[in-house]
Order: structure tokens, then C-alpha cells, then sequence
């Protein structure tokens, strides 16, 4: 089976912007979960879906948001971007079989500037 | 927040050698997973451990877990070069959400 797939890798931003970010679960698994990892706050949850429902939220402004599709694939979006969203974003996706064993995508690299 | 901490935060070890990090969490969960990340990249699952089981192998790998101290080990043997990398541990409380600590930075020299 392919991997999980985040794209785009890499993205540079200016403050201010919105970003768009894009991850395809395994073939079969439901559950989608985006992650954000920086140096000072390490990896923090952002949110779950599960068959288009956002199914758990973590602590995050309302600026960021997320969605997914009826194929299961995800999108998470930054509105108003600030310095402090440079981050790795790490989409996992899970078969919810359970117990929960996530696999991870690559990440996607957001510098904003 | 971080769920809990992992000891130490760096290790530093020569090939061959076993290493042991460890992890403590806060609440109580209903599994706790072991993950590798390398540089940068996406984490890699590990192991899993339910909260009924006291120790659980892989290959290399061997993980234990007191749930009345709150804490889990994960212990690489017989480690190599190809081992560097960050190791995180994480816990659920029965759902998808995973709760990280902090993480421990191994390099294994050759």
C-alpha cells in the first residue's frame, strides 16, 4: 500500500496569506489527523476527521480549519498567517480498526515570512 | 501542553550499545505508542502498548509500561549508526488523539 502523502513539501509564506495544505491517507483508512510540530511547543494535535466529520479538535485558534473529502483525503487551512505558524505540518491517517496506530506522511515545511 | 517527559533529552551512545529512554505522562490512557522520527521528516510508528500489558518486544526493540508510575521505557538494543534519530513516546485515552512528550534525541556513533 502507498503511503500517506502530504503535499505541497515545502512553502514559503508571507504574514498575512493563507495556506492551503493537502494529505491522502492510506488506501482504506478513514481517520485523518494533522499535527503541528515546532522547536518551542513540539507536536501538538490540531484536529481529527473521520468520514467528513471533524471528530476531536485540539487547542488552536479559529484560524486554522480543516476539511475532508468523501475519498477521504484531507485539507488543513491557515488564514491570516503569523511567524509563529512556521512549522512542520504532519498529517497521520489510521484505520480506526483501533487501537489508533497512526502512520505519518513526510510533512509539509511552512516558513512564514 | 505536552502530555509528559521523556529522559533524557539527549543520548549520545557508540554502536553496539543498548539505549534506554524513558517516558512519563500524566493522565491516565488507553495505549501508549513509541515513534522515530528522523530530521526533520514524518514520524515512523514504532510499538504499541495497551495499558493491560507490562512489557511488549519487537525485533530490537523492547518496551515496558508501569501504568501505577505513569512512565514507559523504550530500550534499542545492540544499536547502530542508522538508529539517530528523535524518539517520541505517545499516549491515547481511547480515541485517535495522540499526546506527545517531548521527545529524545539519540545519536549512535559509529
Amino acid at each position: 500500500k502507498a503511503g500517506v502523502t502530504q503535499t505541497p513539501r515545502y512553502l514559503i509564506k508571507t504574514r498575512g496569506q493563507q495556506v492551503t495544505l493537502s494529505c491522502s491517507p492510506i488506501s482504506g483508512h478513514r481517520s485523518v489527523s494533522w499535527y503541528q510540530q515546532t522547536p518551542g511547543q513540539g507536536l501538538q494535535f490540531l484536529f481529527e476527521y473521520f468520514s467528513e466529520t471533524q471528530r476531536n479538535k485540539g487547542n488552536f485558534p479559529g484560524r486554522f480549519s480543516g476539511r475532508q473529502f468523501s475519498n477521504s483525503r484531507s485539507e488543513m487551512n491557515v488564514s491570516t498567517l503569523e511567524l509563529g505558524d512556521s512549522a512542520l505540518y504532519l498529517c497521520a491517517s489510521s484505520s480506526q480498526t483501533g487501537p489508533y496506530e497512526q502512520y505519518f506522511g513526510p510533512g509539509t515545511r511552512l516558513t512564514v515570512t | 501542553s505536552q502530555q509528559g517527559e521523556e529522559d533524557p533529552q539527549a543520548l549520545s551512545i557508540q554502536e553496539g550499545e543498548n539505549a534506554t529512554m524513558n517516558c512519563s505522562y500524566k493522565t491516565s490512557i488507553n495505549n501508549l505508542q513509541w515513534y522515530r522520527q528522523n530530521s526533520g521528516r514524518g514520524l515512523v510508528h514504532l510499538i504499541l502498548i495497551r495499558s493491560n500489558e507490562r512489557e511488549k518486544h519487537s525485533g530490537r526493540l523492547r518496551v515496558t509500561l508501569d501504568t501505577s508510575k505513569k512512565s514507559s521505557s523504550l530500550l534499542i538494543t545492540a544499536s547502530r549508526a542508522a538508529d539517530t534519530a528523535s524518539y517520541f513516546c505517545a499516549t491515547d485515552g481511547g480515541g485517535s488523539r495522540l499526546t506527545f512528550g517531548e521527545g529524545t534525541q539519540l545519536t549512535v556513533n559509529p
